[in-house]
């Protein structure tokens, strides 16, 4: 599986975007991008996957860069809620199933 | 909602003892694993299993095992629990292939600390 690149942390502003970027450089076709969370002392949450089309759910939004070698996860109107680790994370459809975990982004939300 | 359920929030066991981390899932899900997760360390894979009776190594096996009788319960089993095993214990689910709106679904966590 391709290894990502995050930052260590990042601030926000509440009721402002969050914007979490991520690095893949030697992803491979076949591989998909994932970002799960993990709000304190929870299991990680999924948010939002993709291949090569910017895709967007209830939670968040999902750019991929056309050379797929970095993506950036959107949190349109953050709110305190949204404090969490963020994990960018790149694996295959057929990579024997499993996720595996960086370090990932601590974004704060400040009031 | 679907639900991956983790039987303890809390546990602290002695050194020495037999420990069993239980996870039970309700969405029929073919794939389990069981994660643990400390400081800088991040999230390591310990073991997964792909179906009933069904068990694979993942990063870390050494000191653990695990059982699958039934599809939706995935055992985690600390033969002899050490200090060193003290961590957050974290399961999830996934179907086939992992490629799902939902992604995993993992449990709440199982904070153990081994005294």
């Amino acid at each position: 599986d391709a290894k990502t690149t995050q930052p260590t942390s990042m601030d926000c502003a509440e009721g402002r975007a969050a914007n979490l970027p991520c690095n893949h450089s030697t992803i491979s076709g076949n591989e998909y991008v994932y970002w799960y969370r993990q709000i304190h002392s929870q299991g990680p949450q999924y948010i939002i996957h993709g291949l090569k089309n910017n895709e967007t759910n209830e939670m968040a939004s999902l750019i991929i860069t056309e050379d797929r070698k970095s993506s950036t996860l959107i949190l349109p109107h953050a709110t305190l809620r949204d404090t969490a680790v963020y994990y960018c994370i790149v694996r295959g459809r057929n990579a024997g199933n499993m996720l595996t975990f960086g370090g990932g982004t601590r974004l704060m939300v400040k009031p | 909602d679907v639900k991956v359920t983790q039987s303890s929030r809390y546990l602290v066991k002695r050194t020495g003892e037999k420990v069993f981390l239980e996870c039970v899932q309700d969405m029929d899900h073919e794939n389990m694993f069981w994660y643990r997760q400390d400081p800088g360390l991040g999230l390591r894979l310990i073991y997964f299993s792909y179906d009933v009776k069904m068990k694979e190594k993942g990063d870390i096996p050494e000191g653990y095992s695990v059982s699958r009788e039934k599809k939706e319960r995935f055992s985690l089993i600390l033969e002899s629990a050490s200090t060193n095993q003290t961590s957050m214990y974290l399961c999830a689910s996934s179907p086939p292939g992992g490629i799902t709106p939902y992604g995993y679904t993992f449990g709440s966590g199982t904070r153990l600390t081994v005294v």
